[in-house]
């Protein structure tokens, strides 16, 4: 059974800091994994996605990393805004019998101006 | 196209009562997913399918909910007797499939109160 897990779940960083949010995943036959964003009491908006045979993606201040034989992702935020603040969210799609979509559980980030 | 829609935005009940939510997805995206998500947590898939089979249920969901896709297009989700219990925001994604992307794409989703 695939589980998802995000560190930290909560981050507080003041205005300009680069930051590192971790995902780990514990099956790695995955076919995707994707960084979505959520403000709150609004639904995800996808940030990046990262095919199972690709290392990293990236979207201006965003680069995500991918090292599926180890589990693991990060999203890379450079120069942080306060605009960055809300929750991001891990999710990994398996590539057996369908394409089941797990999410982890987030990390809040509050950026301070 | 104008990306994931879902309705209502807002449905406030009384236990016991059924309500149901609608979902129309972008158009040409064959996948369809339902998922349920409460403060502070990611979300919870529920449900999915391709076109009009639904392919996957979740063992977390019970006799109430029901879903469907009739016609391979919009999808709803019913949720009969309701509980104080299934207040949640019930969230909607598509998915196409075209080269393997799999990319979701999500509506702001259906917040149900059971008072």
């Amino acid at each position: 059974k695939q589980e998802v897990t995000q560190i930290p779940a909560a981050l507080s960083v003041p205005e300009g800091e680069n930051l590192v949010l971790n995902c780990s995943f514990t099956d790695s036959a995955i076919y995707n994994l994707q960084w979505f964003r959520q403000d709150p009491g609004k639904g995800l908006t996808s940030l990046l996605l990262i095919q199972s045979s690709q290392r990293e993606q990236t979207s201006g201040r965003l680069n995500a990393s991918l090292d599926k034989s180890s589990g693991r992702s990060t999203l890379y935020i450079a120069a942080s805004q306060p605009g960055d603040s809300a929750t991001y969210l891990c999710a990994v799609t398996r590539n057996t019998g369908g394409f089941k979509t797990i999410f982890g559980a987030g990390t809040r980030l509050f950026v301070k101006a | 196209d104008t990306g994931v829609s879902q309705d209502p935005r807002h449905k406030i009940t009384k236990r016991g009562q059924n309500v149901t939510f609608r979902c129309d997805p972008i158009s040409e995206h064959n996948r369809l997913y339902w998922y349920r998500q409460t403060l502070g947590q990611g979300p919870e898939f529920l449900t999915y399918f391709q076109n009009e089979a639904q392919l996957e249920k979740s063992r977390l969901l019970s006799d109430r909910f029901s879903a469907e896709r009739p016609k391979g297009s919009f999808s709803t989700l019913e949720i009969q007797r309701t509980e104080q219990g299934d207040s949640a925001m019930y969230l909607c994604a598509s998915s196409p499939l075209r080269g393997g992307i799999g990319e979701l794409f999500f509506g702001e989703g259906s917040r149900l109160t059971v008072l």
